[in-house]
């Protein structure tokens, strides 16, 4: 059974770092064709893709926030851990992480976020 | 990358059919058959309705199917019961290993 959880701040202050760590069980991520994403969602607002880190170490980010993001995995604890520098009041969202399966190299998956975490809400303010 | 657009509001009566239609471009939508749905409470976390446009997950009812054309994918619950009552999201693989949701859409059974 795949299982996510987000932790982190449920608050920072205007111009901070953002730091949320994404612990998981039920699948390796070191198993070929696995990532991990982290989604956002503002209150009363859509869902936001802003990163994805793969089985293989690659990591892709959304553009209009790339300059702001990191994303990192620790294989032997199960974490995937997503930065977010100069953090601004409009960056207040609950955050979530999520499994996906991707296509690759002639096999095919779902290439969906089929597992998701519970999200974990963070408030950007002073 | 911008996001899917989707109609902000659909609704039905019980019984009825609805569909939402998730527009994007001839980079995203039109190009690769990697939509997928999500289906939201309010206040719990998105859960994944369709993959690959219009593969159903296991536990899923089979009222919901997916669907494309062109630039527009589609999601239609058939039958509507009232528990359909919720945000859908469509989602798509954009490349490059990245991927664009869409605008949401609530559902609402009448």
């Amino acid at each position: 059974q795949i299982t996510l959880k987000e932790s982190g701040p449920t608050r920072v202050n205007p111009t901070q770092t953002l730091t949320l760590t994404c612990t998981f069980s039920g699948f390796s991520l070191s198993s070929t064709r696995v990532g991990v994403a982290w989604i956002r969602q503002p209150p009363g607002e859509a869902l936001e893709w802003l990163a994805l880190i793969y089985w293989d170490d690659d990591k892709r980010y959304s553009p209009s926030l790339k300059s702001r993001l990191t994303v990192t995995k620790d294989t032997s604890k199960n974490q995937v851990v997503l930065t977010m520098t100069n953090m601004d009041p409009v960056d207040t969202a609950t955050y979530y992480c999520a499994h996906i399966m991707v296509s690759f190299g002639g096999v095919e998956a779902d290439d969906a976020f089929d597992i998701w975490g519970q999200g974990t809400m963070v408030t950007v303010s002073s | 990358q911008s996001a899917l657009t989707q109609p902000r509001s659909v609704s039905g009566s019980p019984g009825q059919s609805v569909t939402i239609s998730c527009t994007g471009t001839s980079s995203d939508v039109g190009y690769y058959d990697y939509v997928s749905w999500y289906q939201q409470y309010p206040g719990k976390a998105p859960k994944v309705m369709m993959s690959n446009v219009n593969k159903r997950p296991s536990g899923v009812p089979d009222r919901f199917s997916g669907s494309k054309s062109g630039n527009t994918a589609s999601l239609t619950i058939s039958g509507l019961q009232a528990e359909d009552e919720a945000d859908y999201y469509c989602c798509s693989y954009v490349g490059r290993y990245s991927y664009v949701f869409g605008t949401g859409t609530k559902v609402t059974v009448l």
